[in-house]
């Protein structure tokens, strides 16, 4: 199994602070990572995929980056609603691996 | 609208047997691949399986450790996603999502769970 590890798994912020969360996958999976954001008692919601595509409709202040094994996802300006736990996830084989997740604190 | 909305889940016994379903609506739910995501409370999100769709003889995939308890099946004509979980153990605590799989690759909808207890 491709394991994920993601780094850190807290922060804290400000609200306009610029935040980075690091994603590592235990092998190659080329672009094949997905981004999620899930709020307390909510859903997790589909951010990025392909490592650096937006889903439709999430604003362009979420940033996805990287290829193979290292990966990031950047939040630009923290607003007040984007104080939340962030996944990532490979979808290059089965079966589909998750990382432990990065809570982002005030 | 489109969206997917689970049910099903219940306080279950240790061995019990329980079947979740997903009513999806707003969407050809015939041509997606369909996923079961869980997460125990406090937890991480775990995938349980996938289904695929019709063109693909909707064959399935599972994380190892559920192989043999957990089976995912679909019914295109009710547009609707089943879980069925036998020999429950106390760890399948968890809320179970159902998400769709957009082309054969991520997940672009989730819906919003539901809470599988299995406790004596």
């Amino acid at each position: 199994d491709i394991q994920m590890t993601q780094s850190p798994s807290s922060l804290s912020a400000s609200v306009g602070d610029r935040v980075t969360i690091t994603c590592r996958a235990s092998q190659g999976i080329s672009n094949y990572l997905a981004w999620f954001q899930q709020k307390p008692g909510k859903a997790p919601k589909s951010l990025i995929y392909a490592a650096s595509s937006l889903q439709s409709g999430v604003p362009s202040k979420f940033t996805g980056s990287g290829s193979g094994t290292d990966f990031t996802l950047t939040i630009s300006s923290l607003q007040p609603e984007d104080f939340a736990t962030y996944y990532c996830q490979q979808y290059n084989s089965y079966p589909l691996t998750f990382g432990g997740g990065t809570k982002v604190e005030i | 609208e489109v969206q997917l909305v689970e049910s099903g889940g219940d306080l279950v016994q240790p061995g019990g047997s329980l079947r979740l379903s997903c009513a999806a609506s707003g969407f050809s739910f015939s041509d997606h691949y369909m996923d079961w995501v869980r997460q125990a409370p406090g937890k991480g999100l775990e995938w349980v399986g996938r289904i695929r769709k019709k063109g693909n003889s909707y064959t399935t995939e599972y994380a190892a450790s559920l192989k043999g308890r957990f089976t995912i099946s679909r019914d295109d004509s009710k547009n609707s996603l089943y879980l069925q979980m036998n020999s429950l153990k106390t760890e399948d605590t968890a809320v179970y999502y159902c998400a769709r799989v957009k082309g054969t690759a991520d997940f672009d909808l989730w819906g919003r769970g539901t809470l599988v207890t299995v406790s004596s």
